[in-house]
């Protein structure tokens, strides 16, 4: 059974980044996509973009075009995610989650299993 | 991108209650949606897959139909742990969009 665990609550400055880590256990990282989405406090869910690891191939929401990067450890069965210029409207709790199987992304496409979330707080 | 609307956003019942929640997606997305349940500081849970399927190990009091544009969500009958927030979401394009949420309150 695939599980994915998240690094911990991070606090930033505005205008910082921030890297959180998702890492995999129990199953085969590379066969399958990771999303992350985020949710920001009382809001709903908002998707950010995924990798898929094994083409190392990844697409991001176009809110976040130029301040997200994506990657992938294959060794390690790890993805993180980066996300720049960091502004107060950015605190939220992000999710990874893993998505879609396949190279081509043509089955189960949904988030299933979810990590624990990881609660990011930006504040001067 | 494909706007999803859940409505309503918010409902109260009773237990034992059927209850009914309902997502429209602005373009065609055949039968490519899912539902969640997300109780509060938790993530969500997949419970629907492909519009119709129960994911394994959910109670089957918990449906869903649709296709197209139009998609329910029923809860046959409402349990106190199904209170919860209830996410649509379409993978018929990127970005993948949720519907705003649909927050489920005994009354």
């Amino acid at each position: 059974q695939v599980q994915l665990v998240q690094s911990g609550a991070e606090v930033k400055k505005p205008g910082s980044s921030v890297k959180v880590s998702c890492k995999a256990s129990g199953g085969t990282f590379s066969s399958y996509a990771i999303s992350w989405v985020r949710q920001a406090p009382g809001q709903g869910l908002e998707w950010m973009g995924r990798i898929i690891p094994i083409l190392g191939i990844a697409n991001y929401a176009q809110k976040f075009q130029g301040r997200v990067t994506i990657t992938a450890d294959k060794s390690t069965s790890t993805a993180y995610m980066e996300l720049s210029s960091l502004r107060s409207e950015d605190t939220a709790v992000y999710y990874c989650a893993r998505d879609c199987s396949s190279t081509s992304c043509s089955k189960q496409n949904w988030f299933d299993p979810w990590g624990q979330g990881t609660l990011v707080t930006v504040s001067s | 991108d494909i706007q999803m609307t859940q409505s309503p956003s918010s409902l109260s019942a009773s237990v034992g209650d059927r209850v009914t929640i309902t997502c429209q997606a602005s373009q065609d997305i055949s039968n490519y949606l899912n539902w969640y349940q997300q109780k509060p500081g938790k993530a969500p849970k997949l419970l629907i897959y492909d519009a119709s399927n129960l994911e394994t190990g959910v109670p089957s009091r918990f449906s869903g139909s649709g296709s197209g544009t139009d998609f329910t969500f029923t809860i046959s009958s409402l349990q106190p742990e199904d209170i919860a927030t209830y996410y649509c979401q379409q993978y018929d394009n990127l970005p993948r969009t949720f519907g705003q949420g649909t927050k489920v309150e005994i009354k």
